[in-house]
Formats: C-alpha cells, sequence, structure tokens
C-alpha cells in the first residue's frame, strides 16, 4: 500500500516555464489537497477537490491549475512558473466524512521540492 | 490577528525533558484540532486529534484543548531524541466536505541526547 505518491520530488524550472506535478492515491479517498510549505510559514492550501471532477480553491491558488478526472489522480499545474512559486508543495488526501473511523487525518505524500530560478 | 498563531521555536531540551508546545487561535468556530509531526524533508504525519474541548492522552503525548481561551497544547513527557521533529498544530471549522485544516507555522523541537 503505497498511500499518496508525488512526482517528481525535486525539480528545477526557469522563470516562465511551466511543469506538472503528479499526485496518486492508493487508499480510494475522495478528498485530496495540494498544500504548499515555505520555512517558517506552514502549510498553505492551493487547491483541493471532493470528488472526481469537483475542484475548487484554497487559500493561494494564483498561477496554479488542477484537474481532477479519476479519484486516484490530482495534479497540480503551475503556469509560467515565477520565483514565488520557489516552495515544497504536499499532495493529500482524507477519506470521505461519516465513513467511520474518521478523524479527519490527512495523509500526505513526500512532497516535491521545485525552485524556480 | 492571524487565524492560527504558533511560536516557531526553535526549541531544544534534553533527553527526558516534558515538553510544552501551544498554538493559539482567533475563530471560535474551529472544532477539530489536530497536531501532525513532521521530521526533516519528508510529509507531515497526524499525531493526536481532539474534537472540542478536552484531554486526549496517547502514550507519552497528550492533547489538550481549551476553547474559551482559545488555546491548544501537545506535552511530550519523558522526551526522546526520535521526538527531534517540527509540530504543526492544525484546525478545521468543518468535518464534512468543507473540511479544509489550517495549521500554524510549526515548531521545529530538538531533542538532545
Amino acid at each position: 500500500n503505497a498511500g499518496v505518491t508525488q512526482t517528481p520530488k525535486f525539480r528545477i524550472l526557469k522563470i516562465g516555464q511551466s511543469m506538472t506535478l503528479q499526485c496518486t492515491q492508493d487508499m480510494n479517498h475522495n478528498y485530496m489537497y495540494w498544500y504548499r510549505q515555505d520555512p517558517g510559514m506552514g502549510l498553505k492550501l492551493i487547491y483541493y477537490s471532493v470528488g472526481a471532477g469537483i475542484t475548487d480553491k484554497g487559500e493561494v491558488p494564483n498561477g496554479y491549475n488542477v484537474s481532477r478526472s479519476t479519484t486516484e489522480d490530482f495534479p497540480l499545474r503551475l503556469e509560467l512558473a515565477a520565483p514565488s512559486q520557489t516552495s515544497v508543495y504536499f499532495c493529500a488526501s482524507r477519506k470521505l466524512a461519516g465513513v467511520s473511523p474518521n478523524t479527519g487525518e490527512l495523509f500526505f505524500g513526500e512532497g516535491s521540492r521545485l525552485t524556480v530560478l | 490577528q492571524k487565524e492560527v498563531e504558533q511560536d516557531p521555536g526553535p526549541l531544544s531540551v534534553p533527553e527526558g525533558a516534558i515538553v510544552s508546545l501551544n498554538c493559539t487561535y482567533s475563530n471560535s468556530a474551529f472544532q477539530y484540532f489536530m497536531w501532525y509531526r513532521q521530521y526533516s524533508r519528508k510529509g507531515p504525519e497526524l499525531l493526536m486529534y481532539t474534537y472540542s474541548s478536552g484531554n486526549k492522552e496517547d502514550g507519552r503525548f497528550t492533547a489538550q484543548v481549551d476553547k474559551s481561551s482559545k488555546y491548544i497544547s501537545l506535552f511530550i513527557r519523558d522526551s526522546q531524541p526520535s521526538d527531534s521533529a517540527t509540530y504543526l498544530c492544525a484546525m478545521s471549522r468543518s468535518g464534512g466536505s468543507n473540511y479544509k485544516l489550517t495549521f500554524g507555522k510549526g515548531t521545529l523541537l530538538t531533542v538532545n541526547p
């Protein structure tokens, strides 16, 4: 059972380039999330999804896009990369509300470390 | 005022010490309170979960929630070098489809052997 898998683990981009961070979970979780973590700043929610075909913005969505065509996959697209997008990105998933036991736990991937130069 | 405030530390203690980590929050609508532990270059992992007010104990870890003061705490007894990590508090208003965690900035803890 792999849990939440993120690729790539590391990437360096030039300003203006685009890329997609991949996220896959094998726990059949309905909810999926993308966070970014900057040093000393905690985790900020970028986008989230409550199921296939449904996505919504979080706190810091500008410069990003997402799609959710399957339950398992939730890719994050960066368009026109900027230095401000240098960060560590975490994908997370959670089981459907009402499914017992449900502590509200988010299961995180190991992160994708992105540098924009 | 930020929704969730957490002292980033760093905090350095000797092995065996009692550690107290704290967060304050401003939104009285928060009902679900969590502590996540994050080892260096890893994703966060849930350590403790509490719904509404009260205490919860799990081994050497105790989580406390005081909703009247908008204050949550995590206590670690008999701290071990393996407890060295960043501890993030997190909270949510809703448990359903609108469940979104708001995280503190995290406190970096080092337990010295």
